[in-house]
């Protein structure tokens, strides 16, 4: 089955700048890639999402990327606020379910 | 809609209990997920459902374990017997679609087993 693996664990940035979370998988067949964002004590919350036609997908201050080649993909935050502060899942998908990676807590400095 | 609903938010119980967990997917959602979410294992999907028939089980760790769906508002995950090491927050999700649609996911059930 898919696996993915998501880096780093933590990351901690001061409000301003730019925050970047990486995921690999190992299913040539994803073609589905969203991230979520999950607050503390909340559920998780699609932010934003790739299809594997796709290289790149903007939305205001976030972005996300996608390598299939490599098998990789990646969140970039820009201009980060505290209220950015979550854990953030990225996943895969083929036509079967969801594969989540373990999470990366994201702390925003103000 | 009011998205997603789960009953209780929080169930404190002795190790021994049965426990049941109750979800009410989003109207017109055709999948239903249940996931189990802890700080060592993250987010792991448990089973889940298409038009209200159980399609891949293969997550439920024993058979303590069991979910059913009764019809296509209404599904309930049971643990029986319960145990400490099942303390987790267990989430339920719909979606439209399987793989590529979005999941929306409950408010969550914080699960502590004494």
């Amino acid at each position: 089955g898919e696996n993915v693996e998501q880096h780093p664990s933590t990351l901690s940035v001061q409000e301003g700048d730019s925050a970047v979370i990486k995921c690999t998988y190992s299913d040539s067949a994803s073609n589905y890639f969203p991230w979520y964002k999950q607050e503390l004590g909340k559920r998780p919350q699609l932010i934003i999402d790739i299809r594997s036609n796709v290289g790149e997908k903007k939305d205001q201050r976030i972005a996300v990327t996608l390598n299939k080649t490599a098998k990789h993909f990646s969140l970039h935050i820009t201009e980060t606020q505290p209220e950015d502060s979550a854990v953030y899942f990225c996943a895969a998908s083929g036509y079967s379910t969801l594969t989540f990676g373990k999470g990366t807590m994201l702390l925003v400095s103000p | 809609d009011a998205g997603v609903i789960q009953s209780p938010r929080h169930e404190v119980t002795e190790m021994g209990q049965e426990v049941t967990l109750r979800c009410k997917p989003i109207s017109g959602h055709d999948y239903l997920f249940w996931y189990r979410q802890t700080m060592m294992r993250g987010l792991e999907l448990l089973i889940y459902f298409n038009n209200n028939v159980p399609i891949d089980d293969s997550g439920m760790p024993e058979d303590r374990f069991s979910a059913k769906m009764p019809n296509a508002s209404f599904s309930t995950l049971k643990i029986q017997p319960s145990e400490p090491r099942d303390s987790a927050v267990y989430f339920c999700a719909s979606s439209f679609g399987q793989g590529s649609d979005e999941q929306f996911f409950g408010p969550g059930t914080r699960l502590t087993v004494l």
